[in-house]
């Protein structure tokens, strides 16, 4: 079985400009995750969907920062403009559903580098 | 609020020795903890969970989770570390959230670090 899929792995953007990030979560998994990840730091929440519902996003900074998950299966992350603050790694996890004791499975990340 | 604490940023222990890496919960009612692991440039892996029963959890890579209801908390164990245990160690519990829903939250991590 397939895991969480994330590209690219690797992103290095001038500020200002754009950038997309793309993941498909492990197939059947209703719940998917963007985490924002800074060095040495465990995984902040960004926005979290059911199928295609975005029911948490109370973390996403939603002036520049905007997600999407059409059909209720892959999902983008997209920043506009990027800002130097903004380097960091950008994780994407999902889980059968978003009961307390599901568990999370994660993608490999993409690193975002900010010049 | 709702949260775990990983007291200690990094851990150092020999090769073939024990090792502990800790955690501490607050929540309110049945905790349950999880426990990941990451490796360098790569996303965090599951290595266990510890939902009700018995205080001393297996998970994958021989490592174990020791629950302490009265101190309130779950400590990573494994009896004979290794070189390549080497990586950073995650605990996380779902808080509440809206509509019924839990929302995972994660510890710092700690840094754990075998040495040859």
């Amino acid at each position: 079985e397939a895991g969480v899929v994330q590209s690219p792995r690797y992103k290095i953007i001038e500020k200002k400009q754009p950038v997309a990030f793309w993941c498909n979560p492990i197939s059947g998994h209703n719940t998917l995750y963007w985490y924002l990840q800074n060095l040495g730091q465990g995984p902040e929440l960004l926005i979290r969907y059911e199928n295609e519902e975005a029911v948490d996003d109370s973390q996403l900074p939603k002036d520049r920062f905007s997600a999407e998950r059409l059909k209720g299966v892959d999902s983008t992350l997209k920043i506009q403009p990027a800002e130097l603050g903004d380097s960091a790694v950008y994780l994407c996890a999902s889980s059968p559903g978003q009961g307390r004791t599901d568990t999370q499975y994660f993608g490999p990340g993409t690193r975002l580098t900010v010049l | 609020a709702q949260s775990v604490a990983q007291p200690e940023d990094q851990v150092n222990v020999a090769e073939g020795n024990p090792l502990t890496v800790k955690c501490t919960y607050s929540v309110s009612g049945n905790p349950y903890l999880f426990w990941y692991v990451q490796y360098p440039n790569r996303g965090l892996q599951f290595l266990l969970k510890y939902i009700t029963g018995d205080n001393l959890v297996k998970g994958s890579y021989g490592f174990e989770a020791e629950f302490n209801k009265s101190q309130t908390s779950v400590h990573l164990i494994k009896p004979s570390a290794l070189v390549s245990d080497s990586a950073l160690y995650f605990c996380a519990v779902r808080v509440p959230a809206s509509g019924g829903s839990y929302i995972p939250t994660f510890g710092r991590g700690t840094s754990l670090i075998v040495h040859p």
